[in-house]
């Protein structure tokens, strides 16, 4: 079992660039979670999605979208992005119906906005 | 709304001492607390849940307690290692919601 895994590993962008970033969940887990984790912060809540919805969505503008796959896997999405986009992007998966000790989360991926 | 804090921000200690670490919570409505570890640019690893009818858990050298209504938990070290060294996040879930809330973490360095 793979666990949750991200691609890609670190990504740069500039200024008003667009970025994707993927997530798939651990086998068997069918709800992905999107944190942004600043640097000396802790990782803030996005949004979740299930059933290829978006259930859940913390307070993020709406540059920051996201989209679920039939197969469970979910991108998250940031258009224009800015200078404080900067941060480690941590995917978490779980079980719906499971409580969040179920909850895996996955390596991250590194975006550097410059 | 929920806001986390961990206390103290930065901890460095000599290989072999017992050290706590601190976190709060405002809104004690909470489903579970977790204490994660976090190695520099990597992902978090769950080290410790508590439900919010417990006390406290142990494993191995760690042991954390909740005391829920007044909004704080404790992680506790025994015996500490230089492979301890690690940011530790606390994190609340809200009886209202299935995300977590993070505090803003404890860096610790154990010194050889």
């Amino acid at each position: 079992d793979a666990g949750v895994t991200q691609s890609p590993t670190h990504l740069i962008k500039t200024r008003g660039q667009q970025v994707t970033l993927r997530c798939s969940p651990k086998s068997g887990h069918d709800t992905v979670s999107w944190y942004q984790q600043a640097l000396g912060q802790g990782p803030q809540f996005i949004f979740q999605y299930y059933e290829e919805e978006e259930r859940q969505r913390g307070n993020f503008p709406d540059r920051f979208s996201g989209h679920q796959f039939p197969n469970y896997s979910s991108e998250l999405n940031v258009n224009a992005l800015l200078l404080g986009d900067s941060a480690l992007y941590l995917c978490a998966s779980r079980q719906r119906g499971a409580g969040t000790d179920t909850q895996y989360f996955g390596p991250g991926t590194r975006l550097t906005v410059l | 709304k929920q806001e986390v804090t961990q206390i103290p921000a930065a901890l460095s200690v000599p290989e072999g001492e017992n050290l706590v670490l601190n976190c709060s919570f405002t809104d004690s409505a909470i489903y579970n607390l977790q204490w994660f570890r976090q190695d520099p640019g990597k992902g978090l690893t769950s080290l410790l849940l508590i439900q919010s009818s417990q006390r406290e858990q142990t494993s191995g050298r760690l042991n954390a307690s909740l005391d829920k209504s007044s909004g704080r938990s404790t992680l506790y070290i025994a015996a500490s290692q230089p492979g301890d060294s690690a940011t530790y996040l606390c994190a609340v879930v809200s009886i209202y919601g299935q995300n977590f809330v993070f505090g803003p973490g404890t860096r610790l360095s154990v010194l050889p």
